[in-house]
């Protein structure tokens, strides 16, 4: 059961323009989505968040919105930049329902590669 | 110390021999995770420790992996007998905790483990 999908394995885009990354859940039991950017031979680093409650986050040139409805959400980078260029993970954190805590473990898509052309 | 650290960087080791691959976490990190991207895979749920609780094991493919964690601090991923399948890089990740209710506790990753099995 692949609870987060991410259906592009790659996207190329020039810089200076937008970059969206897509993401598709299908659980609804979740209380923060994450994304997280990995460069080769490196670990991810934590990118930005947004909890379930809320349907944008933005945190600079990185914005995340989320569409309960649809089961989806989605991350824009503007303007690109080559330095951009890396894998990007969406992840979900479950919640709980035994304690109304969270699940620590977050279940990760399996990425999308981002290559910004200078 | 500053950072998630991995050891060893990498591993290269023949079917059916046992390895062992550690990570120490970042100090005072009560969470501790294990994931593994295997080539042009996504980031895949091992296992997660969270202070003194039983572990989630639930993500082990095996019964050939276990882990076990010492102290709170150091964990140690085994894999016995291994097969060829089992080659990927073998992430660790820590935070300061697992089960809050606000805030998405994020996850710190190491630079991981690249295991290859002949």
């Amino acid at each position: 059961d692949q609870q987060v999908k991410q259906n592009s394995p790659s996207l190329s885009v020039q810089e200076g323009r937008i970059s969206i990354l897509n993401c598709d859940y299908t659980n609804s039991m979740f209380d923060y989505f994450l994304w997280y950017k990995k460069y080769p031979a490196e670990g991810p680093t934590f990118l930005i968040s947004i909890s379930s409650i809320k349907d944008k986050n933005e945190d600079g040139r990185f914005t995340v919105f989320l569409n309960k409805s649809a089961k989806h959400l989605s991350l824009h980078i503007v303007p690109s930049q080559p330095g951009d260029s890396a894998v990007y993970f969406c992840a979900r954190r479950a919640r709980s329902l035994e304690n109304g805590g969270s699940q620590g473990n977050l279940i990760f898509g399996k990425g999308t590669k981002l290559s910004v052309k200078p | 110390g500053a950072g998630v650290s991995q050891s060893p960087s990498n591993k290269v080791t023949e079917k059916g021999k046992d390895v062992e691959l550690r990570c120490d976490p970042i100090s005072g990190h009560t969470a501790l995770y294990w994931y593994r991207q295997s080539l042009g895979q996504g980031l895949e749920f091992l296992i997660y420790f969270q202070g003194n609780s039983a572990p989630d094991k639930s993500g082990l493919p095996s019964d050939r992996f276990s882990a076990e964690r010492t102290g709170g601090s150091v964990s140690t991923l085994t894999i016995q007998r291994t097969q060829q399948e089992d080659s990927a890089v073998y992430l660790c990740a820590s935070s300061l905790s697992s089960g809050t209710v606000s805030g998405a506790n994020v996850l710190t990753f190491g630079a991981g483990s690249r295991l290859t099995v002949l």
